[in-house]
């Protein structure tokens, strides 16, 4: 079985463009959450959406947004992107969201 | 939210010994898992484990929810066991987690 795939691996952007990271689960998994790693904050929950639908949200500006399509796959999309927001960013699936949880290789997002 | 404050931050090892990582987290919770980042950023998931012991080779963990705090066991420590390892947490209805901040653990040969 396929594990989660993220793409792309690494992106470099400027300020003030926008971004979308792209995110496959495994097969069978309707869960997909989506985490921020940095080295300042740790990991740090952004949503997590469920048969398209977001059921979560963590604690982030709403230039965050994401979205679930009927196959599970899932995008997160960052506007307007910020110094700030250079991280890793993961993604992970699971088959119902609360229970073991399978982490991508992430995207590695540089903001200069 | 949960606070989740693991120890110790810094570990180095040699090749063959044991070591021992604490987790203690700040309010109940029913969902617990331990994860190891490699070098390479990927997080791979060890144990499920809100309660109750497990093991899985080398690796085994502990987790006492009534005291609120969770134990990993590495045996036998070998160079590919380097990385952080993160204890993460829910409580009951949520499936957010929260992450404590790692044990950065190095063995050496």
């Amino acid at each position: 079985k396929a594990g989660v795939t993220q793409t792309p691996r690494y992106l470099i952007k400027t300020r003030g463009q926008q971004v979308t990271l792209s995110c496959s689960p495994i097969s069978g998994h309707r869960s997909v959450s989506w985490y921020q790693q940095t080295p300042g904050q740790g990991l740090q929950f952004l949503f997590e959406y469920f048969s398209e639908t977001q059921r979560n949200k963590g604690n982030f500006p709403g230039r965050f947004s994401g979205r679930q399509f009927s196959n599970s796959r899932s995008e997160m999309n960052v506007s307007t992107l910020e110094l700030g927001d250079s991280a890793l960013y993961l993604c992970a699936s699971s088959s119902t969201g609360f229970e073991k949880l399978f982490f991508g290789s992430g995207t590695q997002l540089s903001v200069l | 939210g949960i606070q989740v404050e693991q120890s110790p931050p810094d570990l180095i090892l040699q090749e063959g010994a044991n070591s021992t990582l604490r987790c203690n987290f700040s309010d109940s919770v029913n969902n617990l898992q331990w994860f190891h980042q490699n070098p390479w950023g990927q997080l791979i998931n060890l144990f499920y484990i809100p309660s109750g012991t497990k093991q899985n080779g080398r690796l085994s963990a502990t987790t006492v929810a009534t005291e609120r705090y969770s134990l990993l066991y590495i045996s036998s420590s070998q160079t590919t066991d380097s990385g952080v390892y993160f204890c993460a947490v829910g409580q009951t209805g949520a499936n957010n987690l929260f992450f404590g901040t790692g044990t950065r653990l190095t063995v050496i040969p």
